[in-house]
């Protein structure tokens, strides 16, 4: 059975730098043609992908948000990092991280974390 | 920057046939997903690479991709089925794309 489970601060500064953590199961970081993407939905509006980290530590950003995101990856935790620098309140959102497949696009999700950014 | 459009809103009676548009350029030459999201919970994966069903996903989700815009059906509407839907696809310049998302009022 995939899991993801999000885990990270609640509440952040503006000018702040953001870390989220991506815990998963029931697959491997390493298992060819993997990734872990993040996604954010700000509240009563649409999801919005940010970054995909792959099997093999090929990484993609969101051509928008790409100067503010890093994406790693720790095979041995099975944890996906997430970074995202000078944070602004317009960046509050639940933030999410997916599971992609080869094929499927984004089949397995987490709960997804609430990240308030204050003024 | 690559966008897709989704109308805000669809309504359907329970029973009847629900349709959701998502629409951009060229969209027929790209796989295009769908997504349904109930209220605080995260969204499930209702269709991927236009029309093929995930396991465990109801038969009354359908889906068609030509030209510019993909469609999701829902045949025969539950009550159930009321949520926010989202298409997303694949752009070589903005990678991957959500939709505006279409909330389904099953009145």
């Amino acid at each position: 059975q995939i899991t993801l489970k999000e885990s990270g601060p609640t509440l952040v500064k503006a000018t702040q730098t953001l870390t989220l953590t991506c815990t998963v199961s029931g697959f491997s970081l390493s298992t060819s043609g993997v990734g872990v993407g993040w996604i954010r939905q700000p509240p009563g509006k649409a999801l919005e992908w940010l970054a995909l980290i792959y099997w093999d530590d090929d990484k993609r950003y969101s051509p928008s948000l790409k100067s503010r995101l890093t994406i790693t990856k720790d095979t041995s935790k099975n944890q996906v990092v997430l970074t995202m620098t000078n944070m602004d309140p317009v960046d509050t959102a639940t933030y999410y991280c997916a599971h992609k497949s080869p094929i499927l696009e984004w089949p397995y999700w987490g709960q997804g974390t609430l990240v308030t950014v204050s003024s | 920057s690559y966008e897709l459009t989704q109308p805000p809103s669809v309504s359907v009676s329970p029973g009847q046939t629900a349709s959701i548009t998502c629409s951009g350029d060229k969209l027929g030459d790209k796989y295009v997903s769908w997504y349904q999201q109930t209220p605080g919970q995260s969204p499930v994966l209702v269709i991927y690479q236009d029309e093929k069903r995930p396991s465990g996903i109801p038969e009354r989700f359908s889906g068609s991709n030509s030209g510019n815009t993909a469609t999701l059906t829902i045949s025969g509407t539950q009550a159930m089925d009321e949520a926010d839907y989202y298409c997303q696809a694949w752009d070589s310049s903005t990678l991957f794309v959500f939709g505006t998302g279409t909330k389904v009022t099953v009145l």
